[in-house]
């Protein structure tokens, strides 16, 4: 069955860190994986997703098909990017998504 | 340009009274149409889905319906509410015809059965 997983529930880290979401998946076939993002007073909203291969305010995701991974990086952390972010998965047909438990992250000055 | 908007966005109800959620969405035809429910430590749950009027899906056993009268409007209730019930309800759209699934969230409504 679809399944994500997102180990962490906070991660905090100091401004100028690096920063690394992490996302694991169970998916039999070829995965199209998104990371979402909710920043404070403000709406759910797409952040990247990997079929795209881009960087977004810094982010980056990579999949690992060998590891069944997609976390989310960031060489820089800002304090801007404190956030809940959500690692997602398409499952089915019609464009469902599965979302994983989200992740907290909060930059400290 | 496409909006969605739900409300309301607070809700303080007590145990055992009916829930209606609005959901409506502007700016494009026959989306595909999701409830979600955010529960602490649980991330984002689907409840409901929808690709048309009348047509919906149910994705796991609950005290809650969903309704669809219309092209662009989405409805969440319940005749008895539980305590269980509690919790942030989004709503989300997607657009149809091969133009990818990006989903497009509401503001979504913070419900308290007290």
């Amino acid at each position: 069955a679809q399944r994500v997983t997102q180990p962490e529930k906070l991660l905090s880290v100091f401004k100028g860190a690096p920063v690394e979401l992490k996302c694991n998946y169970s998916y039999s076939g070829s995965p199209e994986l998104f990371w979402y993002v909710q920043y404070s007073r403000q709406r759910l909203q797409l952040l990247l997703r990997h079929i795209s291969r881009e960087s977004i305010k810094g982010f980056t995701a990579d999949l690992n098909k060998g590891e069944t991974s997609f976390h989310l990086k960031k060489p820089f952390a800002q304090e801007e990017d404190s956030a809940m972010y959500y690692c997602a998965l398409p499952y089915n047909q019609g464009g469902k998504l599965i979302f994983g438990q989200g992740t907290e992250l909060s930059v400290k000055p | 340009s496409q909006t969605i908007h739900q409300w309301p966005a607070t809700l303080v109800q007590p145990v055992g009274s009916p829930l209606s959620l609005e959901c409506t969405v502007e700016g494009t035809s026959n989306p595909n149409l999701y409830w979600y429910r955010q529960a602490a430590g649980r991330g984002l749950q689907l409840l409901f889905y929808s690709v048309g009027i009348g047509q919906i899906s149910s994705e796991v056993p609950q005290n809650l319906s969903a309704s669809r009268p219309q092209d662009r409007q989405f409805i969440l209730s319940s005749k008895k509410l539980l305590l269980s019930d509690s919790g942030f309800y989004l709503c989300a759209w997607r657009a149809t015809g091969g133009q990818g699934i990006t989903l497009h969230f509401g503001n979504g409504t913070r419900l308290t059965v007290t």
